[in-house]
């Protein structure tokens, strides 16, 4: 069975940084490609980001909202993927999602986890 | 980025009546692979989202054959032949065609 179970979600000053993980297990984390999806209280679903495996090259791309200032990495000897959210904004508030993503297509969220809370505020 | 807009946002169903939900992309979403990378989700209240249908018309594993996709290039629709409760809260289309992906804004479905 996949189990995608985050952590690390947190309430941080406007300016902060925060990393929320994700501890994947049922499936081979290492083959997979992942990504971030968010989705704001009370809001629609809002792509983050992705990361491909490291035989296609392990690199990430994001969404414009949050380039430059979030960075998506994997530790496949620990079966684990992390959110790293630096300059945080009010708008960065929001439920964070990981995902696995069909080995099919690489694009759509098969499965999901059950989300870390982040919320930025002073 | 691609817009997707669903119809409507709310759509009050009475129990064993069927219901139907529009997605429209702001470009095709026919890939040059052939394929067209268009999905719905479904996401019950407090829940997180669930994948039931992708590349416009297949059914995820578990999904109830009530549950139908259909569509092509910039017009999709989700059709549900006969609503449960089980099958209330937001449901959402998404597209992968084009870089950013990109999610419709949602449609609620309530039992009336």
């Amino acid at each position: 069975e996949v189990q995608l179970v985050e952590s690390g979600g947190d309430l941080v000053q406007p300016g902060g940084s925060l990393t929320v993980s994700c501890a994947a297990s049922g499936f081979s984390f290492s083959d997979a490609w992942m990504s971030w999806v968010r989705q704001a209280p009370g809001k629609g679903l809002e792509w983050v980001g992705r990361i491909k495996s490291k035989s296609k090259g392990g690199t990430t791309e994001y969404a414009a909202p949050v380039k430059d200032r979030f960075t998506i990495s994997r530790d496949d000897s620990k079966n684990t993927l992390s959110l790293q959210m630096n300059s945080l904004k009010a708008e960065d508030t929001a439920l964070y999602y990981c995902t696995k993503l069909d080995f099919g297509d690489y694009v759509t969220p098969q499965f999901w986890g059950q989300g870390a809370l982040v919320t930025v505020s002073s | 980025d691609v817009v997707m807009t669903q119809s409507p946002l709310s759509l009050p169903v009475t129990l064993g009546q069927p219901a139907s939900i529009s997605c429209r992309s702001g470009q095709s979403l026919l890939y040059s692979d052939g394929n067209t990378y268009l999905s719905w989700f479904h996401q019950r209240p407090g829940q997180s989202p669930r994948r039931l249908i992708y590349q416009v018309s297949n059914r995820d594993s578990g999904v109830p054959d009530r549950f139908s996709g259909s569509g092509s290039g910039t017009d999709f629709t989700l059709k549900i032949s006969r609503v449960e409760a089980e099958d209330v809260g937001l449901y959402y289309c998404m597209q992968g065609s084009h870089w950013p992906i990109t999610f419709g804004q949602g449609t609620r479905l309530a039992i009336k």
